[in-house]
C-alpha cells in the first residue's frame, strides 16, 4: 500500500532531551515536507526537501533540523525541544518537485514539558 | 507575501444546504491553488486543485484572480461532508514552487 509513515505516533518527552520523528514514504517521491500544526495557526510548513541531500527551510525552521540522506525517509530531528514546539507534526511527501497534491502522514502528537 | 485567508473557522448548515468556504490568498505571482480536507481520524488528503478544473464529490472551486480569492463550494451538503478544509497556495515557477502555505482551516459542521 502507497503511504506515508511517521514515527513516533505520540510522544511525551521533557525540554532540552534531543529526538527525531521519522518519516518514510515507499511511493518513490522526490519532495517531502514537515509541517506543524497548531490550533487557530492551521499548518505551517517547517522544512522541505526537493530529493536527496537538497532541503531547505520553511516558513517556521526554528528549532528544528532535518536530514535527507535517502529518497524515502526524511527523519525531523528536535536537538533541543522546548515546551513552544508541543505540537501536532505532519510529514507529507509528493511526486516531483514542486508543492503538487502532498500525500500525508498521520501525525505525530509531540508534547515538550 | 504569500498569505492564505479563511475567514471561517466555523461553518454549521444543515443537510441539503448550499455550502461555501470562503479562501483569499495574497500572492504577487501566479499561485497553484488547493483545498485539502481532513476527515475524522483520517490523513489530511487533496480535496481538489485549481488546474484540474474538475469536481470532486460535488465541490468545485473557481479560481477568481481579480479577487485574489478560491472559495470550495457545494450545492447540497451531505451529512459526511463534516470535515476540517484547508486551503493552500503554492507559487508557480522555480523555488516558488517548493513551498505550500496553508489557511487555517474551517471547520464544517453538517447537521442533520
Amino acid at each position: 500500500e502507497a503511504q506515508v509513515t511517521q514515527n513516533p505516533r505520540y510522544l511525551i518527552t521533557v525540554t532540552g532531551k534531543k529526538l527525531t520523528v521519522t518519516c518514510s514514504q515507499n511511493m518513490n517521491h522526490e519532495y517531502m515536507s514537515w509541517y506543524r500544526q497548531d490550533p487557530g495557526l492551521g499548518l505551517r510548513q517547517i522544512y522541505y526537501s526537493m530529493n536527496v541531500e537538497v532541503t531547505d527551510k520553511g516558513d517556521v525552521p526554528e528549532g528544528y533540523k532535518v536530514s535527507r540522506k535517502e529518497k524515502r525517509n526524511f527523519p525531523l530531528i528536535l536537538e533541543s525541544p522546548s515546551p513552544n514546539q508541543t505540537s501536532l507534526y505532519f510529514c507529507a511527501s509528493s511526486f516531483g518537485q514542486g508543492a503538487y497534491e502532498q500525500y500525508f502522514g498521520p501525525g505525530t502528537r509531540l508534547t515538550v514539558t | 507575501a504569500q498569505r492564505v485567508t479563511q475567514p471561517e473557522k466555523l461553518l454549521s448548515v444543515f443537510k441539503g444546504a448550499p455550502v461555501e468556504l470562503k479562501c483569499n490568498y495574497s500572492y504577487s505571482g501566479s499561485p497553484e491553488l488547493f483545498w485539502y480536507v481532513q476527515y475524522s481520524r483520517q490523513r489530511l488528503q487533496l480535496l481538489l486543485r485549481h488546474i484540474s478544473r474538475e469536481s470532486i464529490k460535488g465541490f468545485t472551486a473557481d479560481l477568481n484572480k481579480g479577487e485574489t480569492s478560491f472559495h470550495l463550494k457545494k450545492p447540497f451538503a451531505q451529512e459526511e461532508d463534516s470535515a476540517m478544509y484547508y486551503c493552500a497556495l503554492s507559487g508557480h515557477g522555480g523555488g516558488a514552487t517548493n513551498k505550500l502555505i496553508f489557511g487555517t482551516g474551517t471547520l464544517l459542521a453538517v447537521q442533520p
